[in-house]
Order: structure tokens, then C-alpha cells, then sequence
């Protein structure tokens, strides 16, 4: 069974610092992974999706790398700000249907 | 308006009560899903649906039901609820055939307590 863990729980940095949030994942044999950011009283929304065969994907200030090899993922969110405060969570698909998702990492962007 | 909705956004019922909750989307696509979320843990798959007449259990299928009544709805069924079904539920819907690895699309959630 997959197991997605995400160190650490909770996370305060000041703004302008870049964030650095972990995925590892016990299981290599991965389809895709996927990243998501959610917060309170609204639903889950998709920051990047690396495929298997890709080692990373960037989107603006946003930066994930995947080392299927080691289990481990990395998001990178540079100049952070305020309105980066929410919680990332991890998810990893053995196919093309199925997610096993971290508890999440809780950002905290002090101003 | 939102691609993925869910209704209701919140409930409070008692245990042993029956109860469903519903998910609609206008994504267009053939896969839909239902998660829950506990403090502290990741979601897990309760169940998921290819299409209408493709309904599979999930990770957490027991005490729940669901019904795929069109394309574009979802509904998930609590028989007899009880308090360790205190959660916070999602729906969330994919297109096998989208050139971005499958990615799943969420609904905001529904909070659900069972006092």
C-alpha cells in the first residue's frame, strides 16, 4: 500500500522567504503526482501534476521536482506572500484514477 | 459558476439517520469521485465511477453507498450515520482523455457531524 507522508505538519516562515514543502512516497511505481492547496471552507485546487516520465514542472512563482527513485518530491514557492497561507497537500497515483494523498503541510506567511 | 458543486456546504444530523449527499459537475467529465478528509490525515477514496454503469468500491467503501444518476451526478448515502462519519467530504471528477495526466478537479466540500 502506498504511504504519502508530509514533514512538516505545520510551517511559518516571513514573507519574501521561498517555502520548501516535502512529499516522500514509499512506493516508486507511480503514474503521476500531484499537487494541491487547500483552504478553509473552499475545495482542493491543483497547483502542478508531474507524470512519471517528467522530473519537474513549474508554474510561476511555483516550482515541484520528483525523484521517483529516492520517493521524494519537492514544492518549491518562491518570494512567498501572505496569500500563500494555506495548507499543501501531496497526492500520488499508482494509475490513472487513484490518489493516496499526504495530511498536508499547513503554510503559514507572516507579513 | 463553479465547475464542481456540492450540496449541502454543511450538516449537522443525528446518528442513525439517513442521509445523501450530492455532487454535481458541468466539467463534461466520465470519472467522478468521493473523499474523505480527517484532521490530521489524507483524503481516501470512499468510492469512484468511470461512468454511469461503472461504480467501484474505494479504500473506505464500508457504510456508504453512492448512485450515478447521470453523467454529471454523483450522490453519496450514508444508510445509518454514525459519529466516526464525522468528516469533511469531497467529490472531484477527472477526464481519461485530457492530455494533463489525469488530474482531478474538487468540489468545495461538505462538512458533515453526526452528534
Amino acid at each position: 500500500k502506498q504511504e504519502v507522508t508530509q514533514i512538516p505538519a505545520a510551517l511559518s516562515v516571513p514573507e519574501g522567504e521561498n517555502l520548501v514543502l516535502n512529499c516522500s512516497f514509499t512506493d516508486s511505481a507511480i503514474y503521476n503526482l500531484q499537487w494541491f492547496r487547500q483552504d478553509p471552507g473552499k475545495g482542493l485546487t491543483s497547483l502542478l501534476l508531474i507524470q512519471s516520465s517528467q522530473r519537474e514542472q513549474t508554474s510561476g512563482r511555483l516550482n515541484a521536482s520528483l525523484d521517483k527513485s529516492s520517493g521524494r518530491s519537492t514544492l518549491y514557492i518562491a518570494a512567498s506572500q501572505p496569500g500563500d497561507s494555506a495548507t499543501y497537500l501531496c497526492a500520488v497515483g499508482p494509475n490513472d484514477y487513484k490518489l493516496s494523498f499526504g495530511a498536508g503541510t499547513t503554510v503559514t506567511v507572516r507579513a | 459558476d463553479a465547475d464542481v458543486t456540492q450540496t449541502p456546504r454543511n450538516r449537522i444530523t443525528k446518528t442513525g439517520k439517513r442521509i445523501m449527499l450530492e455532487c454535481s459537475q458541468t466539467k463534461g467529465h466520465d470519472r467522478m469521485y468521493w473523499y474523505r478528509q480527517d484532521p490530521g490525515l489524507g483524503l481516501r477514496l470512499i468510492y469512484y465511477s468511470f461512468d454511469v454503469k461503472d461504480i467501484n468500491k474505494g479504500e473506505i467503501s464500508d457504510g456508504y453507498s453512492v448512485s450515478r444518476q447521470a453523467q454529471a451526478k454523483f450522490s453519496l448515502s450514508l444508510e445509518s450515520a454514525i459519529p466516526n462519519q464525522t468528516a469533511l467530504y469531497f467529490c472531484a471528477t477527472s477526464d481519461p482523455n485530457s492530455g494533463l495526466g489525469y488530474e482531478q478537479y474538487f468540489g468545495p466540500g461538505t462538512r458533515l457531524t453526526v452528534t
